[in-house]
């Protein structure tokens, strides 16, 4: 059973199209959610961190938030450079190592 | 991304040979993590290591794949025998402190391994 599910599996936008990504868990004891950006040959690039329901972070277009059975990483007005796989991964009780969604893959077109 | 140093970022092994892959930390950390990227899957945690000790080995293969974090020198991930299953990427992280305690982990490039 996949704890981490990331929806949707790709999505294409038009540069400036706003739209927002889904990582839901069922997890245990969420110790952390973390989002990562991957892009082709590379490993993954740390964007956010998360512990708490209601907690939102942002960094330049990216803004991610958390509830209690889902994150959103929302991009807006994205520009071709952050064309990227989009990875979400939780930490949960008595675990030390990241359990990682599938990932979204995100093509802005100009 | 870059202060967690993984080599060789690329390794042709044949059917039956040993791999290795190794990872230095980045500066101040001693937590190292190996994850495994398969084609078409997910990244999967393998083991956790601190200096001198395996911490957390519980995705790790029961046989041919062992890992160390030595007191000096890098971690390394050895692959024995090598299948053509074993074909992925392998990532190293690294982390200050035992995740997340204010602090997150940070993945280095990757070493891709091809067996042939």
């Amino acid at each position: 059973e996949d704890q981490v599910t990331q929806s949707p599996e790709a999505l294409r936008l038009q540069e400036g199209e706003s739209s927002s990504l889904n990582c839901s868990y069922t997890v245990s004891g969420l110790r952390g959610l973390f989002w990562y950006r991957q892009d082709p040959g590379k490993g993954p690039e740390f964007l956010f961190t998360l512990y708490s329901a209601g907690e939102e972070k942002e960094k330049e277009r990216l803004k991610a938030t958390l509830t209690k059975k889902e994150s959103f990483l929302h991009i807006t007005a994205p520009k071709p450079e952050d064309s990227a796989t989009y990875l979400c991964a939780v930490l949960q009780g008595g675990a030390d190592g990241l359990t990682f969604g599938k990932g979204t893959h995100l093509i802005i077109q100009p | 991304n870059a202060g967690v140093m993984q080599n060789p970022r690329h390794l042709v092994r044949r059917r039956g040979q040993e791999a290795r892959l190794r990872c230095s930390p980045m500066k101040g950390h001693s937590h190292v993590y190996w994850y495994r990227q398969l084609p078409e899957e997910g990244l999967k945690f393998m083991v956790y290591l601190q200096k001198e000790n395996i911490i957390d080995e519980s995705g790790m293969p029961k046989e041919r794949f062992s890992a160390e974090f030595p007191k000096e020198g890098p971690s390394i991930l050895r692959i024995q025998q090598v299948v053509r299953g074993d074909s992925a990427a392998y990532f190293c992280a690294s982390s200050p402190l035992r995740a997340p305690t204010g602090n997150t982990i940070y993945f280095g490039e990757g070493s891709w391994l091809t067996v042939v």
